[in-house]
């Protein structure tokens, strides 16, 4: 079965970095995205981006793009997503999800059938 | 695209129906809209996707409707398990986004 195995819970000072990882079982790794999806407290999801495991192209919201990065190691079925720069709104449970190819009768676009079990992420001084 | 969700809070008993809504501020293009039920604790868990398809595993009592900019997911008999956040979240236009919720409670 499709599983997404996160890292574990965090705690960070402001400006300093972290790193969240990912390990996927169960289907194909190279043939799916990841996404990451952070939500913070009472809130509502908001997207950060996606890694393409095959190639390791990437893309990012604009929202993070100055202070993200996505990697992977193919070897591990394994993604990563480091975050810079780190402020105390970050905190946040950080998850990876996995990206269901849908044709929408022009083109393929992409939901979210599989969640990781999420990573919590406190910032505090 | 901003999704607004309302009632932010229903409050229902066992074996009532549910109607969630969520607008968009922009047309969805081809329905590509998902909802997700979210219980404490726990990541979100796929009900809708295409704003009509379910996931699979869901129960029919769930259905979702809806095109352009107004939405609507369904429950057509509520079970006490059925209480938890209900997000809907559009995946057609970047950047994605998602609504703030519907929590659904069950007297």
């Amino acid at each position: 079965q499709v599983q997404l195995v996160q890292s574990g819970a965090e705690v960070k000072k402001p400006g300093a970095s972290v790193r969240v990882s990912c390990k996927a079982s169960g289907y194909n790794f190279a043939s799916y995205a990841i996404h990451w999806v952070r939500q913070a407290p009472g809130q509502g999801p908001e997207w950060m981006g996606w890694i393409n495991p095959g190639d390791g192209s990437t893309k990012f919201s604009q929202s993070f793009q100055d202070r993200v990065i996505f990697s992977r190691d193919a070897s591990a079925s394994a993604v990563s997503v480091e975050m810079s720069g780190l402020r105390d709104d970050d905190t946040a449970v950080y998850y990876c999800v996995r990206a269901k190819p849908y044709f929408d009768g022009s083109r393929y676009t992409f939901y979210f059938d599989f969640w990781g079990q999420g990573t919590q992420v406190t910032v505090s001084s | 695209i901003v999704l607004t969700q309302s009632p932010d809070t229903l409050s229902l008993s066992p074996g009532e129906r549910a109607t969630l809504s969520c607008r968009a501020t922009q047309t969805i293009t081809r329905s590509n809209l998902a909802w997700y039920q979210q219980t404490p604790g726990q990541a979100p868990r796929l009900l809708i996707y295409g704003a009509s398809s379910r996931a699979t595993g869901i129960p029919d009592r769930f259905s979702g409707s809806g095109s352009g900019t107004d939405f609507t997911l369904t429950i057509s008999r509520l079970e006490p398990e059925d209480s938890a956040v209900y997000f809907c979240h559009q995946y057609g236009t970047s950047p994605q986004t998602f609504g703030q919720g519907t929590k659904v409670e069950i007297k």
